[in-house]
C-alpha cells in the first residue's frame, strides 16, 4: 500500500514565523501535490511537482513556496505565516499524471 | 476557467436508503476520479473512469461516466453508517493537475 506521511498532525505557529511542512511518500511516485482544505472551499491546489527539483504553481500559490530535492520528499514552506493561512494542509502523491492521488493524513495548521 | 461542480452539497439519508451524487464539468474530461473522505480523515482514492458511458461497480457503489464525458455520478445502494463522509469527484486540468469538485457530504441516520 502507498504510504504518504506528513511531519505533523497539528501545528500552532505565530504570525510572521517561517513554517515548514514536510511530506514523504514511499512508493516512488513521480508526482507530489500540496493542497489546502477549508470549509466550503473544498480542496485547492497550492503547488505540485512532477519530478525532482521541478515545481509548478497551483491555483493559490501566493505566500507559499515548495522544495523537492529528493523524489520521495516534498516540502511546503510558508515564508511568513499569516492568520489567513490557518487551514488543513494535505499532501498527495501519484504514480503518473493520469493516476489516482494518495493523500497523507493532513496537518492542521493554526496561525495566531 | 474549468469548473467541476457537484450536487447536492449535503444529503441526509436513512440507513438502507439509496444515495446519488452528481458531478458536472464545464469542459469535456479525458477521465474522472472519485474520492471519499471520512469525517476527520483524508481523501481516499476510490476509482477512475476513462471511457464514455463507462459503468464500474465496487460492492454497493456504482460509478458512471456520461456519454459526453462531461458528467459523472456515484450511486450507493442501501447505505450503511460506514458510508458517512464527503465524496469528491476530480477532473484533469492539464497534464498533472486535477480540479476537485466541491464535494457531497453524506450523513446516514441509523
Amino acid at each position: 500500500d502507498v504510504k504518504v506521511t506528513q511531519s505533523s498532525r497539528y501545528l500552532v505557529k505565530r504570525t510572521g514565523e517561517k513554517v515548514f511542512l514536510e511530506c514523504v511518500q514511499d512508493m516512488d511516485h513521480e508526482n507530489m501535490f500540496w493542497y489546502r482544505q477549508d470549509p466550503g472551499l473544498g480542496l485547492r491546489l497550492i503547488y505540485f511537482s512532477y519530478d525532482v527539483k521541478m515545481k509548478e504553481k497551483g491555483d493559490i500559490p501566493e505566500g507559499y513556496s515548495v522544495s523537492r530535492e529528493k523524489k520521495e520528499r516534498f516540502s511546503l514552506i510558508l515564508e511568513s505565516a499569516s492568520t489567513n493561512q490557518t487551514s488543513m494542509y494535505l499532501c498527495a502523491s501519484s504514480l503518473s499524471g493520469r493516476s489516482g492521488q494518495y493523500f497523507g493524513p493532513g496537518t492542521r495548521l493554526t496561525v495566531t | 476557467g474549468q469548473q467541476v461542480m457537484q450536487i447536492p452539497q449535503y444529503q441526509h439519508v436513512q440507513e438502507g436508503e439509496d444515495f446519488t451524487t452528481y458531478c458536472n464539468s464545464s469542459t469535456t474530461l479525458s477521465n474522472i476520479q472519485w474520492y471519499k473522505q471520512r469525517p476527520g480523515g483524508h481523501p481516499v482514492f476510490l476509482i477512475q473512469l476513462v471511457k464514455s458511458g463507462e459503468v464500474k461497480k465496487q460492492k454497493r457503489l456504482t460509478f458512471q461516466f456520461g456519454e459526453a464525458k462531461k458528467n459523472s455520478s456515484l450511486h450507493i445502494t442501501a447505505t450503511q453508517t460506514t458510508d458517512v463522509g464527503t465524496y469528491f469527484c476530480a477532473g484533469p486540468s492539464g497534464t498533472y493537475k486535477y480540479i476537485f469538485g466541491t464535494g457531497t457530504r453524506l450523513k446516514v441516520l441509523a
